[in-house]
């Protein structure tokens, strides 16, 4: 249980493409997700976390306007880079909120969205 | 945690021995911690946590110990295995509404045959 799906795995694109991630909580309602970034041997960077029916929150030095957040639904999240360039090439990383029983973990990752600009 | 530096430190260790990862954190304040275990081109994936009012959890082969005095985290691994083979990353929360996770900068763990 508490399974978390995110897509697509991988995209390419040339440079000024929009790419919009989908996190999706498969058997359980997330109230909030949150969206992470990773650079190569580098570790996890919290981007902004995202409320169901809410405007979401972002981190300092996140841009809310290059790196739009929709969570319309409690299943689903959604992160659009908006015209991506070669410097937006990352492992996006989303990650949902559970507060149900049977799990011990307070967040339940995906497995990460490989994008690259070319 | 405290993410810096754009080098993972790694620790490379026979296959059957014990392994040991050190981790910091930086928020006193923080009262929920977090070991993650992640896979290349994976999502991080839950081996073990701990709260504040504890100093040692033991789960299967893994043991957590945390020292609140100097804000250091550590991660054992009982006869380490090649599937063991990953990045470790500790991460730090309050056990506030949001449980946001610091992510430490991480250590690649390596074993060795």
């Amino acid at each position: 249980g508490a399974v978390v799906s995110q897509h697509p795995s991988w995209v390419i694109c040339k440079s000024g493409t929009s790419v919009k991630i989908e996190c999706r909580s498969l058997d359980f309602q997330a109230t909030t997700m949150f969206w992470y970034r990773q650079f190569p041997k580098q570790s996890l960077m919290l981007m902004a976390t995202s409320n169901e029916g809410s405007k979401a929150t972002y981190e300092q030095g996140v841009e809310k306007d290059k790196f739009l957040i929709n969570h319309a639904s409690l299943t689903l999240s959604t992160l659009t880079v908006t015209s991506a360039h070669p410097e937006d090439s990352s492992f996006y990383i989303c990650s949902a909120r559970y507060t149900g029983r049977g799990s011990n973990q307070p967040q339940h990752f995906g497995d990460g969205t490989r994008l690259s600009i070319l | 945690g405290e993410s810096v530096g754009l080098h993972l430190p790694t620790l490379s260790v026979q296959e059957g021995d014990n392994s040991i990862i050190n981790c910091a954190y930086s928020n006193s304040a923080s009262d929920y911690f977090i070991w993650y275990k992640q896979e290349s081109g994976k999502g991080p994936q839950f081996i073990i946590d701990i709260r504040s009012n504890m100093d040692k959890r033991q789960g299967q082969r893994v043991t957590v110990l945390l020292n609140k005095t100097v804000k250091h985290l550590s991660l054992q691994i009982a006869a380490t295995q090649p599937g063991d083979s990953a990045v470790y990353f500790c991460a730090d929360a309050l056990m506030d509404s949001s449980y946001k996770l610091i992510f430490g900068s991480g250590t690649r763990l390596l074993v060795r045959p």
